[in-house]
């Protein structure tokens, strides 16, 4: 069974500039989620997509960020613009529903804001 | 005050020794109880999941929960360098996927 892939695994960009992070979640998941996880922190939830629409965004900042799941498979989660303390590692998980059973990670995608 | 306290480490034990992993947490309402293991440069995964309060045991690991000091604990007996890693204690009210608190990490390492 392929795990949840994600892309792109580093980037590097300028403060102020933008940059998006792609995920696909494993097949038949149908919730999808996005954590930030700090150097030396645990992960931190910024967006739960139940197949296409939003449970809980609460803690995403929506000012600089956004995310969407289109037809309730792949995600993408875009910065713009870019800060400082954004740069961390951004986990794609997915579950196959909010309720029971465990998150599955991807690899993440680390970002460096200079 | 943090939901959720974890000890940074890092910890260091020689091979084949008894590891205890703890985590504190302010919330009396968490139900739901985990420990993931995140190996360097590598998404965390669910290595341990307790409903409630009490004890789990798989293989060489074995997880305690007590609800009435807000103390969860992870063993690792006979440990092995292949367990060197950062351990993540988590809890939720809700369920085992949904608005899960992640506590820092405690970073592990396994001498031979």
């Amino acid at each position: 069974e392929a795990g949840v892939a994600q892309s792109p695994r580093y980037k590097i960009i300028e403060k102020r500039q933008s940059v998006a992070f792609w995920c696909n979640p494993i097949s038949g998941h149908a919730t999808l989620y996005w954590y930030q996880q700090i150097l030396g922190q645990g992960p931190k939830l910024l967006i739960q997509f139940q197949n296409n629409g939003v449970v809980d965004d609460s803690q995403l900042p929506k000012d600089r960020f956004s995310a969407e799941r289109l037809k309730g498979v792949d995600s993408t989660l875009k910065i713009q613009p870019a800060k400082l303390e954004d740069s961390a590692v951004y986990l794609c998980a997915s579950s196959f529903d909010r309720n029971t059973g465990e998150l599955f990670f991807g690899e993440g995608s680390r970002l460096t804001v200079l | 005050q943090k939901e959720v306290e974890q000890d940074p480490g890092p910890l260091s034990v020689p091979e084949g020794a008894i590891v205890s992993l703890n985590c504190t947490y302010s919330n009396s309402a968490f139900q739901y109880f985990m420990w993931y293991r995140q190996y360097s440069r590598k998404g965390p995964e669910l290595l341990m999941y307790t409903y409630s309060s009490g004890n789990k045991e798989d293989g060489r690991f074995t997880a305690q929960v007590d609800k009435s000091s807000k103390y969860i604990s992870l063993f690792i007996r006979d440990s092995q360098p292949s367990d060197s890693a950062t351990y993540l204690c988590a809890m939720s009210l809700y369920s085992s996927a949904s608005k899960i608190i992640f506590g820092s990490g405690t970073r592990l390492s396994i001498r031979p």
